[in-house]
This record gives structure tokens, sequence and C-alpha cells, in this order.
């Protein structure tokens, strides 16, 4: 059975100080790992796929990379805009469509 | 272009009701996913449907179902709710069955009282 895990449960920061967020997972042939955003009150937004280790994938202020057994969000210099819980996600070789989320890890970014 | 678009967003219903949830893709997105999200067990996968048929089914009661409609539009339903099936309904869409990455609606929030 695939599963994942996010650390720290919840994050918080002052503008500009930067750090990292954690998700561990054990999936029995990976098919890609998915990095979202979701805001309170919204669906979980896409932010990046990562398919083998040692892949890395920028956006902004976000940097996501790959091991075999864990992935890192490092968030560089935030700002207030990026608070929101960030959420982790594996699809397995034999799970179609379905995506097994890490529960989430909630960033606070202070000003 | 239109993201995935849930309805309604709040439904608010008591105990043995059953209630339908509609999920409409992103235009040329064959391929629908619905999870659930709750506090305690945070998002969980329910069902994907493509081309008209289930594809795949997680962990839960026969209590929820789902169809597809031929324009891929996807309706679920949970008959005989219960207290604990209050959440937040999740529809993710993707070009077909596999795809990746899938892309959320904003959801539909049930509230059984």
């Amino acid at each position: 059975e695939d599963q994942v895990t996010q650390s720290p449960e919840a994050l918080r920061l002052q503008e500009g100080e930067s750090s990292s967020l954690n998700c561990s997972y054990t999936v029995s042939g990976l098919r890609g790992l998915f990095w979202y955003r979701q805001d309170p009150g919204k669906g979980p937004e896409f932010l990046f796929t990562l398919y083998s280790a040692g892949e890395e994938k920028e956006k902004e202020r976000l940097k996501a990379t790959l091991t075999k057994k864990e992935s890192f969000l490092h968030i560089t210099a935030p700002k207030p805009e990026d608070s929101a819980t960030y959420l982790c996600a594996v699809q397995g070789d034999n799970a179609g469509n379905m995506l097994t989320f890490g529960g989430g890890t909630r960033l606070m970014v202070k000003p | 272009k239109a993201g995935v678009t849930q309805t309604p967003r709040y439904l608010i219903k008591t105990r043995g009701q059953q209630v339908t949830l509609s999920c409409s893709p992103i235009s040329g997105h064959r391929s629908v996913s619905w999870y659930q999200q709750t506090p305690g067990q945070g998002l969980q996968f329910l069902f994907e449907y493509f081309s008209e048929t289930q594809r795949n089914k997680g962990n839960f009661p026969g209590r929820f179902s789902g169809r597809q409609f031929s324009n891929s539009r996807s309706e679920m339903n949970v008959s005989t709710l219960e207290l604990g099936d209050s959440a937040l309904y999740l529809c993710a869409s993707s070009l077909v069955s596999g795809d990746q990455p899938q892309h959320f609606g904003d959801g539909t929030r049930l509230s059984i009282l």
C-alpha cells in the first residue's frame, strides 16, 4: 500500500526566512510525485511533478527535489502570500489515476 | 480556459438523506477522479471514471457511487448519509486515465446535521 508522510505539520516563518518541507513516501513503482498548494476554501493547485530520483523543478521561490525515499519543497525568501497548505502526493504503478496524499504542511509566513 | 467546475459549492443535508454532486472537467479532459477531504483523514481517493467506465475505486462503502456521461461530466452520489460523511468533496480531471497532472476543482462542502 502506498504511503506518504509530510513534516512538519505546521511551520511558521518570518518573511524572508528560507526553509524546507519534507515528504517521505513508500510506493510500489513511482509513476510520479506531485506537489500541490491549497488555500483555505479552495481546491489543490498543481505546482510540480517529479518522476525520478535526482530530478529538480523550480517555480519562483519554490524548488522541489526528489530522492528514492523523499521529496523536499524548498521555499526561498518566502512572502506572506506563500502562506498555504502544501500537499504531497504519489501515483504508483498499479494505482491507475489514484493519488495517495500526505497530511500536508500548513505554512504561515509573517511579514 | 475554464477549470474544473463543481456544483453546488455548499450543501447541508440530514442523516439518512441522499445527495448528488456534480463535476464538469476541463474542456477536453476525459478522466474524472473524486476525492474526500476531512481534517482527520486528509485527502482520500474515492473513484475514477474514464470513458463512462469506473476505472479505479478507493476503500469506501458502497453508499458512495458515481457515474460519467458521454460529455465527460461526472456525478457522485452518496446514499443514506451519515454524520461522518461531512467533508469537502473534490473532483479532479486529466486528459486521459493515468495522465498527469490532475487538476482540481474547488470542491463541494457537504455538511450533515
